[in-house]
């Protein structure tokens, strides 16, 4: 049972524009930045988006990050089939004294 | 660019202590702005921080609750590297270890070093 919760799979259509929700609490989400991480099939996860909204450097602006009080969300708009995997979220839980992460999100390009 | 190498073997056997280490280029480990994470990922229990060491004037360790009793993470500033320890180990220890670092974030990652505990 992961710390964060995000919904286990999403999907669009090539070109169309994708959300991924990610959940927690006030000792978590509500206290600290969050970050997003993608992990390509068969890969190493790779940081995509930290303190809330940031993208280091060669990530495309087609991916956005955004918080709200304990919860975040991700944005992928024009989707491309090489946007297919998986996307945690996490952040540092002050009473757990931990990085915490999200289950996971399994994204589909149909 | 920060570049992590991992080493250690991939299988150990139950009850026996798993060994990795973590070599750093484009940083140093006694980086006032940096931590040395080691996360896990497994099929069941996803993406795991276990923990990290870091130095802001002298020496840190956190390390999680769920193996605070087995763990040990150790700078060494002669070889500039960190390395993992995690005593009597157990099958659902297996897992991919990563070490992890960034100034705040999980920037960087290593390769990922396959570990089963098996007999």
């Amino acid at each position: 049972q992961s710390v964060l919760t995000q919904p286990p799979s999403a999907s669009g259509a090539p070109g169309q524009r994708v959300t991924i929700s990610c959940s927690g609490s006030s000792s978590n989400i509500g206290r600290d930045y969050v970050s997003w991480l993608q992990q390509l099939p068969g890969t190493t996860p790779k940081l995509l988006i930290y303190r809330n909204n940031q993208r280091p450097s060669g990530v495309p602006d087609r991916f956005s990050g955004s918080k709200s009080g304990t919860s975040a969300s991700l944005a992928i708009s024009g989707l491309r089939s090489e946007d297919e995997a998986d996307y945690y979220c996490a952040t540092w839980d002050d009473s757990l004294s931990a990085w915490v992460f999200g289950g996971g999100t399994k994204l589909t390009v149909l | 660019q920060v570049q992590l190498q991992q080493s250690g073997p991939g299988l150990v056997k139950p009850s026996q202590t798993l060994s990795l280490t973590c070599a750093i280029s484009g940083d140093s480990v006694s980086s006032k702005n940096a931590a040395w994470n080691w996360i896990r990922q497994s099929p069941s229990r996803g993406l795991e921080w276990l923990g990290r060491t870091y130095y802001r004037s002298k020496w840190y360790n956190e390390y999680a609750v769920s193996v605070k009793n087995r763990i040990t993470i150790k700078p060494d500033t002669s070889k500039n590297q960190f390395s993992l320890q995690l005593n009597f180990v157990i099958p659902e220890d297996t897992a991919v270890y990563y070490c992890v670092t960034g100034d705040g974030v999980l920037g960087f990652w290593g390769q990922g070093t396959l570990v089963t505990v098996s007999s």
